[in-house]
Parts: C-alpha cells; structure tokens; sequence
C-alpha cells in the first residue's frame, strides 16, 4: 500500500527556516517523480517542487531560491528545505507522487499534509 | 508565469448539471487533469488526460478539451459533489506544474 506520512511543520518567525520530510512506503521514491503542492488557509492548491527520477528539479517562481526539493534514497523519504521563510509561506503543505501519463505526470497519491505557519 | 483561469464559483440544483471550465494557453498542447477536494482532505483525481475516468470516480463526472479550453462536467449533481475543483496541468516546457484558481460547487 503507497504511503505518504508528512512531517517537520510548525510555527516559525519570518526568515526563518524550516525542513518538511515526507516518508515514502509502499514504492521507491527514488524512480517516481515526487512534489511539494502547498495549500495556504481558505485558499487554491499551489505547486511548489517537483524533483524528477533523474535528480533534475523544479520550481514555483514563488520560491525559486528560497526552498530546495531533495530526497535521500536510503530513508526513501522526500525533503522540502525552506530558508527566507515569509507569511505568505503559510499553508498546508502536501508531498504528492507523480504518475506518468502519455508524457506528463499528475499526482495519484498525496499526503495527509503538514501546517507550516510563519508568525512572529 | 503560467496560469490556469477558473470561475470562482458554479451552484446547480440536485440531479442537475454543472459545468466548470478551465482556460490555459497550454491546453492544446497539455492534458488537463481534475482534482476534487473537499473540505479538510487531500485533492482527489476524478478526470485525468482530458477525458479519462478513474476506476472509482462515478459515470456522472466527465472531461473534455477543446483548443485553450478543458471542462469538466457533472450530470446528475449529487449533494456529496459539493467540493472544490481544480484544473491541472503544465506549461509548455512540462517542467512547470499549475493548478488552475479553484471553482467551489454548490449542490442545493
């Protein structure tokens, strides 16, 4: 059974930083194609980071030099390492899997999400 | 940066059908893909490459895509679809993910 256990939220200061895990069972991280979606309070689904199969990644411009997208083969388990943190970081934040599709991906397992609040 | 554009918002009487649209430059080029959430969950598949039906989802939930445009229908709205539903797909580059601004259903 595919597994996504998500964790290392919390209540952080602006720019502060913060690491997410997302532990992985169930399938490989390592050979799919894994994402960061975010879904700050009362607001729409956003992407965050896509790391790919091959190790390329991906970001929302949003947080493009500010998070990193990493993943350790061995704990087969998904990281976000988020730095320069601001308000507008809070959100739930989802890891998801890709599924190939025809040449793209979407997301057919999710997480149950992590609260990241950025308050001071 | 890449955007996907919804209606805010679609209500419909029970057993009626609702429609929500999503529009995107990609589109004819990109699948679109629709996902259900509702409140306090994780988003559901419920439409995938523009028309398909997961094992699971109900008849009553259809996709198409024409040009810069994809829709997905429900026929015969049950009061259980009320949820939010947001388009998905990529930019050109495929690199880029993006889920469209979200259309909340109302069933009543």
């Amino acid at each position: 059974e595919v597994q996504l256990v998500e964790s290392g939220g919390g209540l952080i200061q602006p720019g502060g930083s913060l690491r997410l895990s997302c532990a992985a069972s169930g399938f490989t991280v390592s050979s799919n194609y894994m994402s960061w979606v975010r879904q700050a309070p009362g607001k729409g689904l956003e992407w965050v980071s896509v790391i790919y199969s091959g190790g390329s990644t991906y970001y929302a411009d949003s947080v493009k030099g500010r998070f990193t997208i990493s993943r350790d083969n061995s704990k087969n388990t998904l990281y976000l390492q988020m730095n320069s943190l601001r308000a507008e970081d809070t959100a739930v934040y989802y890891c998801a899997r890709e599924r190939d599709s025809n040449g793209a991906a979407y997301f057919d397992y999710w997480g149950q999400g992590t609260l990241v609040t950025v308050s001071s | 940066s890449y955007e996907l554009t919804q209606p805010p918002s679609v209500s419909v009487s029970p057993g009626q059908t609702a429609r929500i649209t999503c529009s995107g430059d990609a589109l004819p080029k990109k699948y679109a893909y629709w996902y259900q959430q509702k409140s306090g969950q994780a988003p559901v598949l419920v439409i995938y490459e523009d028309s398909k039906r997961p094992s699971g989802i109900p008849e009553r939930f259809s996709g198409s895509s024409s040009g810069t445009m994809a829709t997905l229908t429900i026929s015969g709205a049950q009061v259980e679809d009320e949820a939010d539903y947001y388009c998905y797909s990529t930019d050109s580059s495929g690199n880029h993910r993006v889920f469209g601004t979200g259309t909340k259903v109302t069933v009543l």
